[in-house]
């Protein structure tokens, strides 16, 4: 699979959008990427996932470099409860083994 | 739905003790894997199954054992407890990503915080 590059942390302004960079690129054609999250000791939380082009859903958007080579996560009204370590993960095999790197602590503040 | 049930919570084990960390899901997910997180550490995999019947090692299987006999259940197995063991431990379970079906990725348990002493 895949490495990924991330930033180690970031901060955001509660309210604005938080947008978060990943770099991936060696991502293979059949390879996806996947952005979890982990909230202070709880198991991580799955966010989105795409291919090729940009998804959204209720949590977050999701938009990939038409190369592939990067994503940038993006969370449209940061609130503090998104305080968290987030993980951008490049994987094929339809997602059985998923490899979590160092990922991106965002704190978000007031 | 109970999603994935991780037991025990926690445990305490001395050196050279054995024990199976018990891990369930009511999903009917044919993924299931077992992750360590080290304090201040990202979480490494263990142990994956694809299926019942069918596991594989992940980055660092030394130490454990697992099986999958029921699509349900994946136990995680430390053979001779190390202090170097001492972790938290999550078990995770998704579905097979496939075009045209929803996908919610890997439903991670609330881990079982194990310390080797």
């Amino acid at each position: 699979d895949a490495k990924t590059t991330q930033p180690t942390s970031m901060d955001c302004a509660e309210g604005r959008a938080a947008n978060l960079p990943c770099n991936h690129s060696t991502i293979s054609g059949n390879e996806y990427v996947y952005w979890y999250r982990q909230i202070h000791s709880q198991g991580p939380q799955y966010i989105i996932h795409g291919l090729k082009n940009n998804e959204t859903n209720e949590m977050a958007s999701l938009i990939i470099t038409e190369d592939r080579k990067s994503s940038t996560l993006i969370l449209p009204h940061a609130t503090l409860r998104d305080t968290a370590v987030y993980y951008c993960i490049v994987s094929g095999n339809a997602g059985n083994m998923l490899t979590f790197g160092g990922g991106t602590r965002l704190m978000v503040k007031p | 739905n109970a999603g994935v049930t991780q037991t025990p919570k926690f445990q305490v084990l001395k050196t050279g003790q054995s024990m199976t960390l018990q891990c369930a899901q009511d999903m009917n997910h044919e993924y299931m894997s077992w992750y360590r997180q080290d304090p201040g550490m990202g979480l490494r995999l263990i142990h994956y199954s694809v299926g019942a019947g069918i596991t594989d090692q992940g980055e660092v299987p030394n130490g454990y054992n697992v099986s999958r006999s029921t699509t349900e259940d994946f136990p995680l197995r430390l053979l001779s407890a190390a202090p170097s063991q001492t972790s938290v431990y999550f078990c995770a379970s998704s579905r097979a990503l496939s075009r045209g079906k929803a996908y919610y990725g890997y439903t991670f348990g609330s881990g079982t915080r194990l310390t080797v002493v």
